[in-house]
């Protein structure tokens, strides 16, 4: 079965500090993985994906991802948090028959 | 512009009385989704569709029903709506499952 577990359901960090949002993930076959983000009262929008290749995965407002597939992971980093960084995150992974499967979701609160 | 539209994006209703949230995107994709979103339950499946005419049961799909009579369609109907049912609905479609998935603005349902 496949499954994605995003560890903290809040993340607090103060402006300019690292932000580290964690990710793991069950498939019994290579995944696709997904970071999507959503500002209130908003859908999601795509952050950045991994597929194949490069397990180091760039993405949009200066966010990556490094696909660990010893670790089974797939951790959002960005090096210095902004206010408005401040959203909902979502991970996600595909099934193996490719329908993906979403996380809870990660609070990221930014402080002044 | 691509877009994926839903309506309405608030809607209360009492108990019984059947609706309809429509779903509607232009950018010709064939797989297309709706979930519900719960606080510190993340988003959960409710139905999705690989194309027309050809739907499937998701995570949650207990008392609502859908249809995909045109590629560009995807309405979710609530035969007899019950107040576990308020929640924000999102619809969501894709080129493929396993591609990047473009998300509606959300539907906020009270059902009282």
């Amino acid at each position: 079965a496949q499954s994605v577990t995003q560890l903290g359901s809040h993340v607090s960090v103060s402006e300019g500090a690292l932000v580290l949002l964690r990710c793991n993930y069950s498939s019994s076959v290579p995944p696709y993985l997904f970071w999507y983000v959503q500002y209130p009262n908003q859908g999601l929008q795509l952050l950045l994906k991994y597929t194949t290749g490069a397990t180091l995965v760039k993405g949009i407002n200066g966010f990556e991802a490094e696909f660990k597939k010893s670790e089974t992971s797939f951790h959002l980093t960005k090096p210095s948090a902004h206010m408005s960084d401040a959203a909902e995150y979502f991970c996600a992974v595909t099934r193996g028959s490719y329908i993906p499967t979403f996380g809870r979701g990660t609070s990221l609160i930014v402080h002044p | 512009e691509a877009q994926v539209t839903q309506n309405p994006r608030y809607l209360i209703t009492v108990t019984g009385k059947k609706l309809t949230v429509t779903c509607s995107q232009n950018m010709n994709h064939e797989y297309m989704s709706w979930y519900r979103q719960d606080p510190g339950l993340g988003l959960r499946q409710i139905y999705y569709s690989m194309n027309v005419e050809v739907t499937d049961k998701g995570d949650v799909p207990e008392g609502y029903k859908v249809s995909r009579k045109e590629k560009r369609n995807f309405p979710l109907i609530l035969e007899s709506p019950s107040p576990n049912q308020t929640s924000l609905y999102f619809c969501a479609s894709s080129f493929k499952a396993n591609t990047e998935a473009f998300f509606g603005q959300g539907t906020r349902l009270t059902v009282v």
